[in-house]
């Protein structure tokens, strides 16, 4: 079944470092991909999508480009900061199918 | 602002008992969803509804039930609570869109429950 894969965390890092956290997906067809934000005692909101192949979806500095090829849909930003503390899930979806499926999640942590 | 409300951020419950977790959206989303998040395993869908009155299950629907009589609200229901259903509860909705759902889904806060 269709299924997603993120790299294990937590991932610290220290503010103004380069971001990259690992996602990859199994699905049949062209699913839609999805990156979440959870920040502390708070529900997920949505960071960015990419609906095909090569888009490339961005906001808050944070970007993830659509690879059909590698399956992939790596979440990078060029300088994090503390307040990115959080955690961040990858989640796809079938086109026609109301399921988001999530993978286990990354906690990221900044240091000052 | 688009808002998903769950009734309680915390509950303490006892095995047996019937818990009732209530979500309430005011967007007029035709899609409400129950999730339960658990360290390592990330979100597992329990339940959905696409409309009002109308469910599907989930990935682990075993030991819930959900209620949507009215559009705005959707209930999560243990029947009798267990040990292994202590964990943290996300409700979230959606707009029906033309490929059922390219859009956002919105959180509530989350409800976190203990079962002892």
């Amino acid at each position: 079944g269709d299924s997603v894969t993120q790299m294990e965390g937590p991932v610290t890092l220290s503010e103004e470092a380069f971001l990259t956290i690992n996602c990859t997906y199994t699905a049949t067809g062209y699913p839609s991909l999805f990156w979440y934000v959870q920040y502390p005692g708070e529900g997920l909101q949505l960071l960015l999508k990419a609906t095909k192949a090569d888009d490339k979806g961005s906001n808050k500095g944070f970007e993830a480009t659509y690879r059909k090829e590698t399956t992939s849909f790596h979440l990078e930003k060029g300088s994090v900061q503390v307040s990115d503390s959080a955690v961040y899930f990858c989640a796809l979806r079938r086109i026609s199918s109301y399921k988001l499926i999530f993978g286990s999640g990354t906690r990221l942590l900044v240091r000052p | 602002d688009v808002k998903v409300t769950q009734s309680s951020r915390y509950l303490v419950k006892r095995t047996g008992e019937k818990v009732f977790l209530e979500c309430v959206q005011d967007m007029d989303h035709e899609n409400m969803f129950w999730y339960r998040q658990d360290p390592g395993l990330g979100l597992r869908l329990i339940y959905f509804s696409y409309d009002v009155k109308m469910k599907e299950k989930g990935d682990i629907p075993e030991g819930y039930s959900v209620s949507r009589e009215k559009k705005e609200r959707f209930s999560l229901i243990l029947e009798s609570a267990s040990t292994n259903q202590t964990s943290m509860y996300l409700c979230a909705s959606r707009k029906l869109a033309g490929d059922y759902g390219a859009g956002e889904l919105f959180f509530g806060e989350g409800s976190r429950l203990t079962v002892l």
